[in-house]
């Protein structure tokens, strides 16, 4: 057990709604990064967070934006989602940004039909 | 856009013979780590190798970095059924901030 944990397990939208998934950090650990991992392929990094700051940014669109907050939990929000979202989101944390070793939580199942 | 490229895709070996998987990347790194993936959950940080370095170990791993061919090697010695999941190679890309980018992963399956 990694000590990082995401809830929802699984979640099934409408295409066109919104969504936010929610991500509890290791303590201590102020750095948590977002990916998407569609089936069959690799994490895709989204982005990163940093002392509540967004701190670097994947090649995904505006509609895909974070929180973070002073607890080490993060939010993952998607707005206008489409059938191409449905994937495993993933958040990882780490020590600080510039610590490689991250920590994983479970995932979020996200079906959009 | 991916940076590490798994090879092979896919892999089937008996217990008790031992695995090899390879990555190759595209640019300059830091540092190359290996994760692994049990049926689509979260990962697992394996390994870190970084840029200087040749080779490490960790228990039955096994990491070898070439950086002149821009790759690098992961092998599991004695195979158990346990390391029957999806492995991953994943360097630092300096063009997205120097954030971690993943590869598409090589599916191992370990035969009883």
């Amino acid at each position: 057990e990694t000590g990082v944990t995401q809830s929802p397990t699984h979640l099934i939208k409408t295409r066109g709604q919104q969504v936010t998934l929610r991500c509890s950090s290791q303590s201590g650990h102020n750095t948590v990064s977002w990916y998407q991992q569609a089936l069959g392929q690799g994490p895709q990094f989204i982005f990163q967070y940093y002392r509540e700051e967004e701190n670097g940014r994947g090649n995904f669109p505006p509609r895909f934006s974070g929180l973070q907050f002073p607890n080490y939990s993060s939010e993952l929000n998607v707005n206008a989602l489409e059938l191409d979202d449905s994937a495993l989101y993933l958040c990882a944390s780490s020590e600080d940004p510039i610590s490689y070793e991250q920590y994983f939580g479970p995932g979020t199942r996200l079906t959009v039909t | 856009s991916q940076q590490g490229e798994e090879d092979p895709q896919a892999l089937s070996i008996q217990e008790g013979e031992n695995a090899t998987m390879n990555c190759s990347y595209k640019t300059s790194i830091n540092n190359l780590q290996w994760y692994r993936q049990n049926s689509g959950r979260g990962l697992v940080h394996l390994i870190l190798i970084r840029s200087n370095e040749r080779e490490k170990h960790s228990g039955r791993l096994r990491v070898t970095l070439d950086t002149s061919k821009k790759s690098s090697s992961l092998l599991i010695t004695a195979s158990r059924a346990a390391d029957t999941a999806s492995y991953f190679c994943a360097t630092d890309d300096l063009r997205v901030d120097d954030k971690i980018i993943f590869g598409k992963g090589t599916r191992l399956h370990i035969l009883p």
